[in-house]
């Protein structure tokens, strides 16, 4: 599997304020997820990013608020913008393995947001 | 009503016991089955894919059943180590989307 990491591991941070999170895979991979996992909940798909082209959103979803960048293979930004307390989650990005036809998913470690 | 259904539990057993966790799904185009685990305060791993046929790793047993849309994760030998969040996962019709369902919280106690 690949090795993923996510910075940073945690924030607190102002309502209104942004903050973007960082994905780095050890490995070039086509496609990079973004998911939230709200307190006590399981996982949502935020997006899609796609290298060369602007990330697919998921329904719900929305570019102005969860703006995702994807300069290349092996790395993927995700900034959530004008915070409010109800984006307080762990987001999580994963990847699909690399050399295997099954679309399992791989996981970061994810990043902690609390907003006040 | 969800996609992927899961009860929620929690599931408290002793050690030794047989838990057995049940899932349902509604995309009946759906084509990948995976079990993850979850522990508190950490990112889902997997744990096992589903297949039509069944599949067995160790005390793990996984069954896919595509007529009734259910998925099985039956857990022999419950180990302390096996407490987690087990989370049911289904890829959707758009190929790489997984869909996760809630997740089945399982605690074994000594």
């Amino acid at each position: 599997s690949a090795v993923i990491s996510q910075k940073p591991s945690r924030d607190i941070c102002q309502r209104g304020t942004s903050l973007t999170i960082q994905c780095q895979v050890d490995s070039q991979v086509t496609m990079m997820f973004w998911y939230r996992q709200q307190p006590g909940q399981s996982l949502t798909l935020i997006a899609t990013a796609n290298q060369g082209s602007e990330a697919t959103y998921e329904s719900g979803f929305v570019i102005d608020k969860f703006p995702i960048s994807r300069p290349n293979l092996t790395f993927s930004t995700l900034t959530v913008s004008n915070m409010s307390p109800e984006d307080s989650s762990i987001y999580l990005c994963s990847v699909p393995p690399r050399d295997r036809l099954a679309n399992e998913q791989f996981f970061g470690p994810g990043t902690r947001l609390t907003v006040l | 009503r969800k996609e992927v259904e899961q009860d929620p539990g929690p599931f408290n057993v002793p050690e030794g016991a047989t838990v057995a966790f049940n899932c349902t799904y509604s995309n009946s185009a759906s084509q990948s089955f995976f079990w993850y685990r979850q522990d508190c305060r950490k990112e889902p791993k997997l744990l096992m894919s589903v297949y039509s046929s069944g599949n067995e790793d160790g005390r793990f047993t996984a069954q896919l059943n595509r007529a009734s849309q259910y998925i099985s994760l039956l857990i022999r030998d419950s180990k302390l180590s096996d407490s987690a969040t087990y989370l049911c996962v289904v890829n959707s019709r758009y190929g790489n989307k997984l869909v996760f369902g809630a997740g089945t919280i399982l605690r074994v106690k000594s």
